[in-house]
């Protein structure tokens, strides 16, 4: 059974600092994987996807996400932290389902702050 | 702004009370999800629907159903609330299977 797992529950970055939000996967086949942004009372926000392709998935506000296989990864992270940055953030897997049916397996979130 | 309508944005119930919530997908995706959002299970499937027919089901208990009209629409049905039915109901929708699914504002149902 796939898997997503965000092993920070929060990030606490300086504004103008890098930021990384960390990702593992478990899936069996080829993952596509995603970041999605939830900001308070609000739904989630698409962030950015890797299907195939570059190991560097760019993406919204200036976001970026690698994806490492040996390591089953999929890190997200951004150049220099904004405020406006802090949000719950949610990493998912695609796993498909018998019926050709598919859904989203969404790790914990990891609760970010950027402060000044 | 994704393009996913949800209405009620709030509903206050009472246990044992049936209530409907409505999905309205962006304009051309045939594919409609169910999702809810708890404290203590985080974000969990519930069911998909692909141009009016069940697609696939994730952690839906029997006591819920759903549907996708002609119109491509969709309409979740939570019967004999309890209080732990209380969360975030989200529904999403997408073009195809691989591509990203777009999340509208959610519901927040509350039992009481």
């Amino acid at each position: 059974a796939q898997s997503v797992a965000q092993p920070e529950d929060q990030v606490n970055v300086a504004e103008g600092n890098p930021l990384t939000v960390k990702c593992t996967y478990s899936v069996s086949g080829n993952p596509y994987l995603f970041w999605y942004v939830q900001y308070p009372n609000r739904g989630l926000q698409f962030l950015l996807k890797y299907i195939t392709g570059d190991n560097l998935v760019k993406g919204s506000y200036g976001f970026e996400a690698e994806f490492n296989k040996s390591q089953t990864s999929f890190h997200l992270k951004k150049p220099s932290a904004l405020v406006s940055d802090s949000a719950l953030y949610f990493c998912a897997v695609r796993a498909p389902l018998t019926g050709g049916g598919n859904k989203l397996t969404f790790g914990t979130g990891t609760q970010l702050k950027v402060e000044l | 702004d994704s393009g996913v309508t949800q209405t009620p944005k709030h509903l206050i119930t009472a246990t044992g009370q049936r209530v409907t919530l409505r999905c309205s997908p962006r304009s051309g995706d045939l594919s409609v999800y169910w999702y809810q959002q708890s404290l203590d299970q985080g974000l969990q499937f519930l069911i998909q629907y692909y141009n009016g027919e069940e697609r696939a089901k994730g952690n839906i208990l029997e006591r819920f159903s759903a549907q996708q009209f002609p119109d491509l629409h969709s309409e979740l049905n939570l019967s004999s609330l309890e209080l732990g039915d209380s969360a975030l109901y989200f529904c999403a929708s997408g073009e195809s299977s691989y591509n990203e699914q777009f999340f509208g504002p959610g519901t927040r149902l509350t039992v009481l």
